[in-house]
């Protein structure tokens, strides 16, 4: 039963400490989705890849996030430095196609800034 | 403008009784849409999409939607609720501005409460 993991799955930190996310995507999907999900906002879109080439990171603070794929097994969100207001649930989703296809989540990752 | 509007953000509903949802969106495009489930703790699994096809999508455990054009909605239905489907439900719309460019926008989610 192939799925989308994140790590670690909760995370809590110190304001201004650097955090980084994992995310595998499913292997053969092409397309990497980073999300946002808070109670105040709901599900933001971060940034998303398609065959590990970003295409969209306009939803993402460019001055401490940034997102990248070393390669197509492995997505990575970093906060340097993080922010209480940062504390969320992140999660990444896969998928294989273009637009009309459906997105696999991950569980997220659970991330406490204090 | 792309925007999606779910009419309602709590619905209550007793176990046994129909489940109506509703959506309504915009897109200056031909959009595809789509509902996604979420449980507690959980990340988000696909309900059923509509690309363009047939009206009427049916989707799992029993949910369905219909496509409306010229009433530019989505509303997700189910005959009979069961206890099992308390969570949060989102409409998604996803439009292409430019070859080879998506848009995905997330509505702000519609939390189902079931009563026994």
């Amino acid at each position: 039963d192939a799925r989308v993991t994140q790590t670690p799955r909760h995370k809590v930190t110190e304001m201004g400490q650097e955090v980084t996310m994992r995310c595998q995507p499913i292997l053969g999907h092409n397309t990497v989705f980073w999300y946002r999900q808070t109670m105040m906002q709901g599900l933001e879109l971060l940034a998303y890849f398609r065959n590990r080439a970003p295409l969209d990171d306009s939803g993402m603070p460019k001055d401490r996030f940034s997102a990248e794929m070393p390669d197509a097994t492995l997505a990575t969100l970093k906060i340097q430095p993080s922010e209480p207001r940062d504390s969320a649930v992140y999660f990444c989703a896969s998928g294989l196609g273009q637009g009309d296809y459906e997105q696999y989540f991950g569980p997220g990752t659970r991330l406490t800034v204090t | 403008a792309q925007s999606v509007t779910q009419l309602d953000s709590h619905v209550s509903v007793s176990e046994g009784t129909p489940v109506l949802l509703r959506c309504n969106y915009s897109s200056s495009y031909s959009p595809s849409l789509f509902w996604y489930v979420q449980h507690p703790n959980k990340g988000l699994q696909l309900l059923l999409k509509y690309t363009s096809a047939a009206t009427l999508v049916k989707g799992i455990n029993g949910f369905e939607a219909e496509f409306k054009k010229s009433e530019t909605s989505f509303h997700l239905t189910k005959p009979s609720a069961h206890m099992s489907d308390a969570a949060e439900y989102f409409c998604v719309v996803s439009e292409s501005p430019t070859s080879g460019t998506y848009k995905y926008i997330f509505g702000t989610g519609t939390r189902l409460k079931v009563l026994a």
